[in-house]
C-alpha cells in the first residue's frame, strides 16, 4: 500500500458539532502531518507528529485537537468550528520528518 | 526562518512549448526541494525532487536544477501537454530552526497549457 487514506472526503458540520478527521498510511512513515489549504493558496502545516510524538503545532487553535493513535494513523478531531475553518484539510506522510511527503487525498470541509 | 519564493504566479503556453518556474529560498540551511503538483480539487502530487548534493536531476519530460550558491531553484516543462495544466508548488526543507523538517511552500503557479 503506497498511499495515505483519508476519510471523509467531503464533510458539512455546524458550529456546534464535534466530528473527527482520520488518516491512515501503511507505508511505515515515522512522520504524519496535518495541513490546512484554502482556495487558491498553497498547503498550511498545522500539526506534526514524528514517531507518534506531537513535534510542532503551528499556533492551531484548540477547536483543532490531533490524535495519533499508532504510527499508521493520524486522527484531527474538530469541534466549534467557525465558517472561516472551511477548507480542504490535507494529512500527509513522510519516511521520517525532513523527507518526501505524500498527501492525501484531502477532506473537504465546510462549516455552516 | 525561511522563506521561499516563486515566480512567475501564472503561466500560460502552447501545448509543445517549454515551462520554466522559478523560486528562490533564503535559509542557506535548506537541504531539499521538492516539487509538487496539484490539479483542481485533487491532493498536491510529488513529482520530483532534489537534494543539495545534486545540481540537476531529470525525470522524463521534468527536470529540476539548484543553485545553492544563488540560493534558488527552477522547474523545467519540456513538451508540455495539456495534462501538465495545474497549480505548481516548490518547497523547501530547512535542516535547523523553528521549522526544521518541514515544508516551507512558495506562493504557487498556476500553468495552462493550451491545446
Amino acid at each position: 500500500d503506497t498511499e495515505v487514506t483519508q476519510t471523509p472526503k467531503h464533510l458539512v458540520m455546524g458550529m456546534t458539532n464535534k466530528k473527527s478527521l482520520k488518516c491512515e498510511q501503511h507505508m511505515g512513515h515515522r512522520a504524519m502531518y496535518w495541513y490546512k489549504q484554502k482556495a487558491k493558496k498553497p498547503p498550511e502545516l498545522m500539526f506534526v507528529y514524528s514517531y507518534e510524538k506531537l513535534s510542532i503545532n503551528e499556533s492551531v487553535p484548540s477547536r483543532f485537537s490531533p490524535e495519533c493513535p499508532n504510527s499508521s494513523l493520524l486522527n484531527l478531531h474538530l469541534h466549534a468550528l467557525q465558517p472561516e475553518d472551511s477548507a480542504l484539510y490535507l494529512c500527509a506522510s513522510s519516511p521520517r520528518q525532513g523527507t518526501e511527503a505524500f498527501f492525501g487525498q484531502g477532506t473537504r470541509l465546510t462549516v455552516v | 526562518g525561511e522563506n521561499v519564493e516563486q515566480h512567475p504566479s501564472t503561466l500560460s503556453v502552447q501545448e509543445g512549448d517549454s515551462a520554466v518556474i522559478k523560486c528562490t529560498y533564503s535559509d542557506s540551511a535548506s537541504n531539499y526541494f521538492p516539487w509538487y503538483k496539484q490539479e483542481l480539487g485533487k491532493r498536491p502530487q510529488l513529482i520530483i525532487d532534489i537534494r543539495s548534493n545534486v545540481g540537476e536531476k531529470k525525470d522524463q519530460r521534468i527536470a529540476v536544477t539548484l543553485n545553492k550558491t544563488a540560493k534558488h531553484f527552477s522547474l523545467h516543462i519540456t513538451e508540455t501537454q495539456p495534462e501538465d495544466s495545474a497549480v505548481y508548488f516548490c518547497a523547501a526543507i530547512p535542516n535547523y530552526g523553528g521549522s526544521q523538517g518541514n515544508l516551507i511552500f512558495g506562493k504557487g503557479t498556476k500553468l495552462s497549457v493550451k491545446p
